[in-house]
């Protein structure tokens, strides 16, 4: 089964900075999506970004990236020019051939003014 | 907003009741999901159904059951209730275009607490 390993369970970063989360995953698949999804005090999930495993490229949305490197089951999100709206909850997700979601254990971000 | 609606927002229940939680897809999404996230178990996939068929299974109790009605809206229903189905029940919705894996849009999600 796979299985999703987010280690720090709290970073804290400075308004405008950059950060970056961290996601291990385990998986005898070679075809497979990962995600990064973001949940606010709100509790409302929300999709940050997506990446298939097939493009080497790495996905960009706006002041969020990744690091992919597959051989090393490494999966990171970096964010950018920090904002106090990006005060969240993160969450990693594998996506395979069973077809469902399966969650790390998230990662509290507080953003300080 | 993601498009996808849930109903209730909160619901309060005893212990040994049953429960009904409603979900509506995205317009032109086929695919349902449904995922329960509580403190100690984290987010957990519990089924999916696509375009009225189960589909996936994940760690569902057999007291729990859910549907898809041939307007794709989808109910979770949550039976003989313990205190440890408190939790905050998601649903999420996606195209499932078949082939690879759409993005999956979540609802804001239905708190559960069981006294």
């Amino acid at each position: 089964a796979q299985t999703v390993t987010q280690s720090q369970p709290e970073m804290s970063v400075q308004e405008a900075e950059t950060v970056t989360l961290s996601c291990t995953y385990d998986t005898s698949e070679s075809d497979y999506y990962l995600f990064w999804y973001k949940q606010p005090p709100s509790r409302q999930m929300i999709l940050v970004i997506r990446q298939e495993a097939y493009k080497q490229q790495n996905a960009t949305e706006n002041r969020f990236s990744v690091n992919f490197q597959k051989a090393a089951k490494s999966f990171s999100l970096k964010i950018s020019d920090s904002q106090l709206g990006d005060a969240a909850m993160y969450f990693c997700a594998y996506y395979g051939a069973n077809s469902k979601l399966t969650f790390g254990k998230g990662i509290t971000l507080s953003v300080r003014p | 907003d993601s498009g996808v609606t849930q109903t209730p927002k909160h619901l309060i229940t005893a212990t040994g009741q049953r429960v009904t939680l409603r979900c509506s897809p995205r317009s032109g999404d086929l695919s349902v999901y449904w995922y329960q996230q509580s403190l100690d178990q984290g987010l957990q996939f519990l089924i999916q159904y696509y375009n009225g068929e189960e589909r996936a299974k994940g760690n569902i109790l057999e007291r729990f059951s859910a549907q898809q009605f041939p307007d794709l809206h989808s109910e979770l229903n949550l039976s003989s209730l313990e205190l440890g189905d408190s939790a905050l029940y998601f649903c999420a919705s996606s195209v499932d275009s078949g082939g690879s894996a759409d993005t999956q849009y979540f609802g804001p999600g239905t708190r559960l607490t069981v006294l």
